[in-house]
């Protein structure tokens, strides 16, 4: 597709579900990032992929979070026994490389947890 | 605790009033993105800065990146209501080329 398209755009889940958001980026994006926003804040890192590999996991808040992207194209971000303060959009962004590109963010994945 | 303050964080203005948002930070940045959010869309990047002391105009938007990369400024002339969003700043630190580092952001509405 033309952007980075992410699905599913809203997802109600119980507290302790698992959840899982995926992400295609933009064709031939060797970066790929995930962002969590909360309300009324600016998006903060969660993860980076360049290609196949995770570079850089920093921004997970637990070990409930967990990301992959095994053939460099198509991410997944999963949530186990999802939290109240897990409620969130879920931003992904990708870019051809990882400095002196345009970073292109998809719509993002609304999260509540009930 | 923000590593990027934005001021203000909301702002409400008429149509034809012109107006700043600073981003300021006590890090240095290699680079500096301001970015317009609306409701129910990701970011769309509007400029980058790179240079200290660097302006750059986007018809009625004029950004800054401070002298000593510390901080930066988006000035709008006579706002529109098509100018209404969430303004972002994001940067970029020295120690790394790819996480960017978002401000909290500054909600404007520009009421016709």
């Amino acid at each position: 597709g033309a952007g980075v398209s992410q699905s599913p755009r809203y997802k109600v889940a119980k507290r302790g579900q698992d959840v899982a958001l995926r992400c295609d980026p933009i064709s031939g994006h060797v970066s790929l990032f995930w962002y969590q926003q909360a309300l009324g804040q600016g998006p903060e890192f969660l993860t980076y992929f360049q290609n196949e590999a995770q570079l850089d996991k920093s921004g997970l808040p637990s070990d409930r979070f967990f990301a992959e992207r095994p053939e460099g194209s198509v991410s997944t971000l999963k949530i186990q026994r999802t939290q109240q303060e897990d409620s969130a959009v879920y931003l992904c962004a990708s870019t051809a490389r990882d400095r002196g590109n345009t970073i292109y963010f998809g719509e993002g994945s609304w999260l509540t947890v009930v | 605790t923000q590593l990027l303050e934005q001021s203000p964080q909301f702002l409400s203005i008429q149509e034809g009033e012109n107006l700043t948002v600073y981003c300021n930070s006590s890090s240095v940045f290699s680079s500096l993105q301001w970015y317009r959010q609306e409701p129910g869309e990701g970011p769309v990047l509007l400029v980058t800065v790179v240079t200290g002391g660097e302006v750059k105009k986007l018809k009625r938007l004029t950004f800054q990146f401070g002298d000593a990369r510390k901080d930066s400024s988006l000035h709008i002339t006579a706002a529109q209501p098509g100018d209404t969003g969430l303004y972002l700043c994001a940067g970029r630190r020295m120690d790394s080329s790819y996480k960017l580092i978002f401000g909290s952001g500054t909600r404007l509405l520009v009421r016709p």
